[in-house]
């Protein structure tokens, strides 16, 4: 039971355009949700947070949005740029299951490419 | 570099033998985790330490993997037996009172 979906396993998105990542999860005890980012042979890089109370949260380039109600968050990141591309991962914390209470639990990943 | 490493980057082990890693965490962090990660998959959680208590243990973590972390600083991750199905990228994170976790580059293991 995947409690962490990315639905989209690749998205292209042109140069200077902006690129929207979801992201959707089913467990209501997750209390804090990340952003990743991923290169190949690396380990994941944090990129934004944000809290179940708060509903966007900003840092330069890129927002994340939750919308609780639909258990769903998303991360805007305006204007792409070349160096974007990445396999992007979303994960939670708090669930009973997986991670427990402090361990994360993660999405698949979506791989997304800026063309220029 | 202050972030957290991890050695060795790459581990290839036969069946059946024993292999052990190491994490050290970003010096002012107190929680120290450990993930699993293959192909195709995110991130899988395994274990997590709050100072050298090891507090939450995933039902991933089979009796041949052990980890310790004895002064609350570095820790080693044990895999004893190892099996083919053991091959992945393991990877450690730290954080510090549970806020965002940092993470290092990986190991990677490939069971032959």
């Amino acid at each position: 039971d995947q409690q962490v979906k990315q639905n989209s396993p690749s998205l292209s998105v042109q140069e200077g355009r902006i690129s929207i990542l979801n992201c959707d999860y089913t467990n209501s005890m997750f209390d804090y949700f990340l952003w990743y980012k991923k290169y190949p042979a690396e380990g994941p890089t944090f990129l934004i947070s944000i809290s179940s109370i708060k509903d966007k949260n900003e840092d330069g380039r890129f927002t994340v949005f939750l919308n609780k109600s639909a258990k769903h968050l998303s991360l805007h990141i305006v204007p792409s740029q070349p160096g974007d591309s990445a396999v992007y991962f979303c994960a939670a914390r708090g669930g009973t299951q997986g991670g427990g209470a402090d361990g994360l639990t993660f999405g698949k990943g979506t791989h997304l490419i800026i063309q220029p | 570099d202050t972030g957290v490493s991890q050695n060795p980057r790459h581990k290839i082990t036969k069946r059946g033998q024993n292999v052990t890693f190491r994490c050290d965490p970003i010096s002012e962090h107190n929680r120290l985790y450990w993930y699993r990660q293959t192909l195709g998959q995110g991130p899988e959680f395994l274990t997590y330490f709050q100072n050298e208590a090891q507090l939450e243990k995933s039902r991933l973590l089979s009796d041949r993997f052990s980890a310790e972390r004895p002064k609350g600083s570095f820790s080693t991750l044990e895999i004893q037996r190892t099996e083919q199905g053991d091959s992945a990228m393991y990877l450690c994170a730290s954080s510090f009172a549970g806020r965002s976790q940092y993470f290092g580059p990986g190991t990677r293991l490939t069971v032959t």
